[in-house]
């Protein structure tokens, strides 16, 4: 079955350090990875994805992602943490099974939080 | 302005009741999505559509109903079978069902007393 692992429920980080947020798949297929950023009380926002290609995936607000298929793991980065990064931070990948209909799994979330 | 709507924002009822939440998109997308959102859980799919006058069960369908009557409309009933119906309902759309992601909507948080 197809799942999705974020190991860490919340991440501390001092603004101007760079910040990791840890992802982990499980995918019978070719996997389609996401990134998604919520505020609070807000909907999801996009941050990027992987689908093929490039293994280092660029995003929004300077986010990056590593696809790594050897360790399945769909880490996010950013070189300089900003305070205004502080949200949750949801993994999620797609599940290919037949007649999914694009159906996303997603991790349980991340609370980032970067301090001053 | 392209995007998701849904309303309310805030939404009180107390239990026995049914209730609608809305959901619209203009942004002519085919598929549509509702998630459950609880603290400590991820989202978990309820219900999902994929064309006008269908859909499928998510994860978690029992004690809901949907309709796809229009592409831009996809109403989310949460019906008095539902057991813990408080949570935070977000509403999604997406071009397709293959490599694209999904646009969120605001989300309706509902509180069932």
């Amino acid at each position: 079955a197809q799942s999705v692992a974020q190991p860490e429920d919340q991440v501390n980080v001092a603004e101007g350090n760079p910040l990791t947020v840890k992802c982990t798949y499980s995918v019978s297929g070719n996997p389609y990875l996401f990134w998604y950023v919520q505020y609070p009380n807000r909907g999801l926002q996009f941050l990027l994805k992987y689908i093929t290609g490039d293994n280092l995936v660029k995003g929004s607000y300077g986010f990056e992602a590593e696809f790594n298929k050897s360790q399945t793991s769909f880490h996010l980065k950013k070189p300089s943490a900003l305070v205004s990064d502080s949200a949750l931070y949801f993994c999620a990948v797609r599940d290919d099974g037949r007649n999914q209909g694009g159906k996303l799994i997603f991790g349980q979330g991340t609370e980032l939080s970067v301090k001053p | 302005d392209g995007g998701i709507t849904q309303s309310p924002k805030y939404l009180f009822r107390k239990e026995g009741q049914n209730v609608t939440l809305s959901c619209e998109q203009n942004l002519n997308h085919d598929a549509m999505y509702w998630y459950r959102q609880d603290p400590g859980q991820g989202l978990r799919l309820i219900y999902y559509s994929q064309i006008v006058n269908d859909f499928q069960k998510g994860d978690i369908a029992e004690g809901y109903s949907v309709s796809r009557e229009k592409k831009e409309s996809f109403p989310l009933t949460v019906t008095s079978a539902q057991k813990n119906p408080t949570a935070f309902y977000l509403c999604a759309s997406s071009p397709g069902t293959k490599s694209y992601e999904q646009y969120f909507g605001p989300g309706t948080r509902l509180t069932v007393t």
